[in-house]
């Protein structure tokens, strides 16, 4: 199946720092990718629908210039979390979809963020 | 307010036994996807499901999408230690909501 891959696994970074996520497509185009974020042993929350070419698309309560979004290539899409606290410490995830299908299906194996 | 209800929300079982998540909503989907995810990676897609009463099976895992497309269920039987994982329903409605998750323990 597809690939989708995500850079960096782990990362810890120091308060007011800002970090950036990359979801990449490896072996198809994706127009649209899709980043989550993740709680311990919770389900996934949809933070913004990442469109190439344009800008992304918030969901409600997240705050647009804190969570940058670039979606410059039909192959990637980047996350960066600005001025980074340590309540933003969580598994961001990224998922992709195939041009044409109707829903993602591949997702990306996660980036775990501390901030400290 | 949860659109998609998931439960159990934890579930501890011994190998062999037989068991069941629920997925439900009181809205329709056009299509529904459950996943299953391991901790520290992201969830890989196990099935999709887009008719109304469609019965797809995978090894020991029966999915079933409900007549009206608003709920579906997961069905494991003769579960084993590597089935832990959480399970994770998930609908399409112009964008893919998840459930609450099912974490699933598979004791030896």
């Amino acid at each position: 199946g597809a690939v989708v891959s995500q850079h960096p696994s782990w990362v810890i970074c120091k308060s007011g720092t800002s970090v950036k996520i990359e979801c990449r497509s490896l072996d198809f185009q994706a127009t649209t990718m899709f980043w989550y974020r993740q709680f311990p042993k919770k389900s996934l929350m949809l933070m913004a629908t990442s469109n190439e070419g344009s800008k992304a698309t918030y969901e409600q309560g997240v705050e647009k210039d804190k969570f940058l979004i670039n979606h410059a290539s039909l192959t990637l899409s980047t996350l960066t979390v600005t001025s980074a606290h340590p309540e933003d410490s969580s598994f961001y995830i990224c998922s992709a979809k195939l041009q044409g299908a109707r829903t993602e299906a591949f997702f990306g194996q996660g980036t775990r963020l501390t901030v400290v | 307010t949860q659109l998609l209800e998931q439960s159990p929300q934890f579930l501890s079982i011994q190998e062999g036994e037989n068991l069941t998540v629920y997925c439900n909503s009181s809205s329709v989907f056009s299509s529904l996807q459950w996943y299953r995810q391991e901790p520290g990676e992201g969830p890989v897609l196990l099935v999709t499901v887009v008719t109304g009463g469609e019965v797809k099976k995978l090894k020991r895992l029966t999915f079933q999408f409900g007549d009206a497309r608003k709920d579906s269920s997961l069905h494991i039987t003769a579960a084993q230690p590597g089935d832990t994982g959480l399970y994770l329903c998930a609908g399409h409605r112009g964008k893919l909501i998840f459930g609450q998750g099912t974490e699933l323990s598979v004791k030896p």
